[in-house]
């Protein structure tokens, strides 16, 4: 298995705070891709990263802001929850895609619930 | 706009019988295809792929099947089995660093 982890499991938390959501990885990839899981909406991604200090946006991007100061972490905020943001949130990895690979890796999701 | 499509959202089928699922797409850039597979409280596990430079993959009872020419492909799965009942997404990539796109999901329930 892959490894990648994501804290916290499950949060709740009230309109109009803001919420931070770590993912980590041990398998030192450049790629690691942030998505939310709705029912009716499969998987879409919110924001991903290429590399340290390097992100850029997804499908659903507006709400949320990401930061990658170190290759192993990748940190999804929400600066201001809404309960629109209430959802699944599944963090990925993707080994180098140069060598032939274009799988995605997840991590086991953060059930996030804001009321 | 929907790039991937999975139009069926459930698909129901007994045990032993073959499982069929199915995903249409519209980007014609696409060419690399994915199939994930998702039980309740977990994260996608990777399935199985094809490249557009094949029209089949197989890997023990799970197998793909692209056409290109309908911008269509499914997953075959025989025999079914209980255990194979989850929440299969399709995903599709032009290849390189572009991020996946998935379609919604079809939820197969396999009866014993």
């Amino acid at each position: 298995d892959a490894g990648i982890t994501q804290s916290p499991r499950h949060k709740v938390t009230e309109t109009g705070t803001p919420v931070t959501l770590r993912c980590h990885q041990t398998e030192n990839h450049r790629y690691m891709y942030w998505y939310r899981q709705d029912p009716g909406h499969g998987l879409r991604l919110i924001h991903y990263s290429y590399g340290v200090k390097d992100t850029d946006k997804g499908e659903v991007s507006d709400g949320y802001s990401v930061s990658r100061s170190k290759t192993e972490d990748f940190l999804l905020t929400l600066e201001s929850a809404t309960s629109s943001q209430t959802s699944v949130y599944f963090c990925a990895i993707r080994p180098p895609p140069e060598r032939g690979h274009n799988e995605q890796f997840f991590g086991p999701g953060t059930r996030l619930t804001v009321l | 706009d929907q790039q991937v499509k999975q139009n069926s959202p459930s698909l129901s089928v007994q045990e032993g019988r073959i499982s069929i699922l199915n995903c249409d797409y519209t980007n014609s850039m696409f060419d690399y295809f994915l199939w994930y597979k998702k039980y309740p409280a977990e994260g996608p596990t990777f399935l199985i792929s094809i490249s557009s430079i094949k029209d089949k993959n197989e890997d023990g009872r799970f197998t793909v099947f692209l056409n290109k020419s309908a911008k269509h492909l499914s997953l075959h799965i025989v025999p079914s089995q209980p255990g194979d009942s989850a929440v299969y997404f399709c995903a599709a990539t032009p290849s390189g660093n572009t991020p996946l796109v998935f379609g919604k999901g079809t939820r197969l329930s396999v009866i014993a």
